[in-house]
């Protein structure tokens, strides 16, 4: 099955500076790749996603790249806010649906 | 309603009890799944329905995991026999169609403590 890998675990950023985290996968099937920011005691949030078909994608403050042949994504947030202090997952489908998470990173924007 | 919903969202049993979590997913919404988050880990698939029909238990850990979905709308996951090892944050999730590229939309899960 799918296998994906997200690094780093934990990342403490100054507000206003930029975080980048990254995910690779292993299966050349996956077509899909969402990033869900998920805060303590709450539901994952669907922030962005990108496709297979396209290399980069961006929304306002969040852009994901995506390189298919070396098979990693990530995921980049600028002019970072005390409000983006949450835990980010990287996520990859393959045609058969199923959503393969990362273990997480531990965003921490200091004031 | 607005987003997918789940209930109880919080469930404590003793081990040996059975449990039964409810999913209500968005009005409309073909696809709905079941993950399962251990404490500081990402969301593991469990089971996919479309509509009625469940197309993919792969997830479940083991037969005394039961989903069901019988009208194509609300789902139950019922768990017999808990053990403590279940203990876990149960997430549904849904879609708008069928396809592998389509956004799922994720409920607040119940969290189930086994003593």
């Amino acid at each position: 099955g799918e296998n994906v890998e997200q690094h780093p675990s934990t990342l403490s950023v100054q507000e206003g500076d930029s975080a980048v985290i990254k995910c690779t996968y292993s299966d050349s099937a996956s077509n899909y790749f969402p990033w869900y920011k998920q805060e303590l005691g709450k539901r994952p949030q669907l922030i962005i996603d990108i496709r297979s078909n396209v290399g980069e994608k961006k929304d306002q403050r969040i852009a994901v790249t995506l390189n298919k042949t070396a098979k990693h994504f990530s995921l980049h947030i600028t002019e970072t806010q005390p409000e983006d202090s949450a835990v980010y997952f990287c996520a990859a489908s393959t045609p058969d649906y199923k959503l393969s998470f990362g273990a997480g990173t531990t965003v921490t924007v200091r004031a | 309603g607005a987003g997918v919903s789940q209930s109880p969202r919080y469930k404590v049993a003793k081990r040996g009890q059975d449990v039964a979590l409810r999913c209500d997913p968005i009005s409309g919404h073909v696809s709905l799944f079941w993950y399962q988050q251990a404490l500081g880990q990402g969301p593991e698939f469990l089971t996919y329905f479309q509509n009625e029909a469940q197309l993919d238990k792969s997830g479940l850990p083991s037969d005394r995991f039961f989903a069901e979905r019988p009208e194509g709308s609300v789902s139950t996951l019922k768990i017999q026999r808990t053990q403590k090892e279940d203990s876990a944050v149960y997430l549904c999730a849904s879609s708008l169609s069928a396809g592998s590229n389509q956004p799922q939309h994720f409920g607040d899960g119940t969290r189930l403590s086994i003593l």
